[in-house]
């Protein structure tokens, strides 16, 4: 059974830091995987996502790596800001699969 | 442009009622997915379709019936509401294929059911 564990459960850090989310998966299967963001009381945003064939993903200051042979993603988020507040989860599936299965998500406060 | 649309947004019921959640994508993907939200526990897979005409079990199914009415539509039903079901419910898509090169999950915005 394929579970996702993201650590740590919550962050409190400063505006300004730079942080990673962790993402791991036990499946050994080729994967793709997506990182979102969800506000309180609001749906999922996507945020990036890394196909099997890629190893990493940028998009402003958020970028994401994923090393399929140690089951981890790494979601890095540069310079933070209060606005980045929000929960962030990520998902995995295997290429080509349906059943997509997510973390518990890492709970993220900037304090300004 | 609406992507995936989710109704109704909120729905009160009571114990043993019953309701269906729509969902519906505009996008032509082929592969739907419903799921809950609970607090501290993540999204979890309740259903999913991954093509018109099929359905298969997620992780927590028991208690819900759904139906892959078209390429479009992607319904939930709960035959007996009970109060463990009150959850926030979303519904997703995505083009999947051994060939697709993108495979973006997208979500709708949500139910929030509330079983008495």
């Amino acid at each position: 059974k394929q579970e996702v564990t993201q650590i740590p459960a919550a962050l409190s850090v400063p505006e300004g830091e730079n942080l990673v989310l962790n993402c791991s998966f036990t499946d050994s299967a080729i994967y793709n995987l997506q990182w979102f963001r969800q506000d309180p009381g609001k749906g999922l945003t996507s945020l990036l996502l890394i196909q099997s064939s890629q190893r990493e993903q940028t998009s402003g200051r958020l970028n994401a790596s994923l090393d399929k042979s140690s089951g981890r993603s790494t979601l890095y988020i540069a310079a933070s800001q209060p606005g980045d507040s929000a929960t962030y989860l990520c998902a995995v599936w295997r290429t080509g699969g349906f059943k997509t299965i997510f973390g518990a998500g890492t709970r993220l406060f900037v304090k300004a | 442009n609406a992507g995936v649309t989710q109704t109704p947004k909120f729905q009160v019921l009571k114990t043993g009622q019953s309701m269906t959640l729509q969902c519906a994508q505009d996008m032509n993907h082929n592969s739907m997915y419903w799921y809950r939200q609970d607090p501290g526990m993540g999204l979890r897979l309740i259903y999913y379709s991954a093509s018109e005409g099929t359905t298969d079990k997620g992780e927590v199914p028991n208690g819900y019936n759904v139906s892959r009415l078209n390429k479009r539509e992607f319904s939930l039903r709960l035959e007996s509401a009970a109060p463990s079901q009150t959850s926030v419910y979303f519904c997703a898509s995505r083009r999947t294929g051994r060939i697709s090169t993108n495979e973006k999950l997208f979500f709708g915005s949500g139910t929030q059911l509330s079983v008495l």
